[in-house]
């Protein structure tokens, strides 16, 4: 079944450095969709990216999308202890209906202070 | 809080318990779903409801038992469960309209930690 797949799995940096998250999906897509998770709550939509578009910036986060190679990178700049979450991208792909959002395992940030 | 209430946050049962898991939506979404979160896994979609019919299934077992009375509720029933089914319940919504605009954005609830004993 179709669905993204984050890279690395886990991540730790300082305050202030950058983070960098993976996500590879397999087949063709509508748009593409990163998630965050504070442990233990609900997923909260971050920011969304058409098939159609390369790049889009939201604040601090930037997304990519290089539908050649099937991936998309989300950038979150000048990190804060507050951005310790795990992060999710989630695929919404043309032959299924659109409910059917399928998301991956997701990425565990950890940001130290 | 999100506009996406579930309840209880915490429910421990019995493998021959019978429980019911609640989602309220307060946005005017007209797309419901429930999403089974166990550790280290991908997010597993278990039902979708849109206008209050469901419209998949991802062949979960029938001992987990969905009901949408309306636009704004949905239920997942749960009876003789299995140890393997503890995990966060996520229920989501979104607006039926992303069909048409090709955006499907979900707005989640806070789960339901279950523990199955």
């Amino acid at each position: 079944s179709q669905q993204g797949e984050e890279d690395p799995q886990a991540l730790s940096i300082q305050e202030g450095e950058n983070a960098t998250m993976n996500c590879s999906y397999k087949t063709s897509i509508n748009n593409l969709q990163w998630y965050r998770q504070n442990s233990g709550r609900g997923l909260v939509h971050l920011i969304l990216i058409r098939s159609n578009e390369r790049e889009k910036h939201s604040g601090r986060l930037r997304v990519t999308l290089d539908t050649s190679k099937k991936s998309s990178s989300l950038l979150i700049t000048a990190s804060r202890a507050a951005d310790t979450a795990s992060y999710f991208c989630a695929t919404d792909t043309p032959w299924y209906n659109n409910n059917d959002m399928r998301f991956g395992a997701g990425t565990r940030l950890t940001v130290k202070p | 809080e999100t506009g996406v209430t579930q309840t209880p946050r915490h429910l421990v049962m019995g493998m021959t318990n019978k429980k019911s898991l609640k989602c309220e939506q307060h946005l005017g979404h007209n797309a419901m779903y429930w999403y089974k979160q166990s550790a280290k896994k991908p997010l597993e979609l278990m039902f979708v409801y849109s206008l209050e019919e469901r419209v998949e299934n991802n062949s979960v077992p029938s001992r987990f038992s969905p009901e949408c009375p309306n636009s704004s509720h949905l239920f997942l029933h749960l009876h003789t469960l299995q140890p393997e089914d503890s995990a966060l319940y996520l229920c989501a919504s979104s607006q039926e309209g992303g069909r048409t605009s090709g955006a499907n954005v979900l707005t989640f609830g806070a789960g339901s930690r279950l523990t199955v004993l």
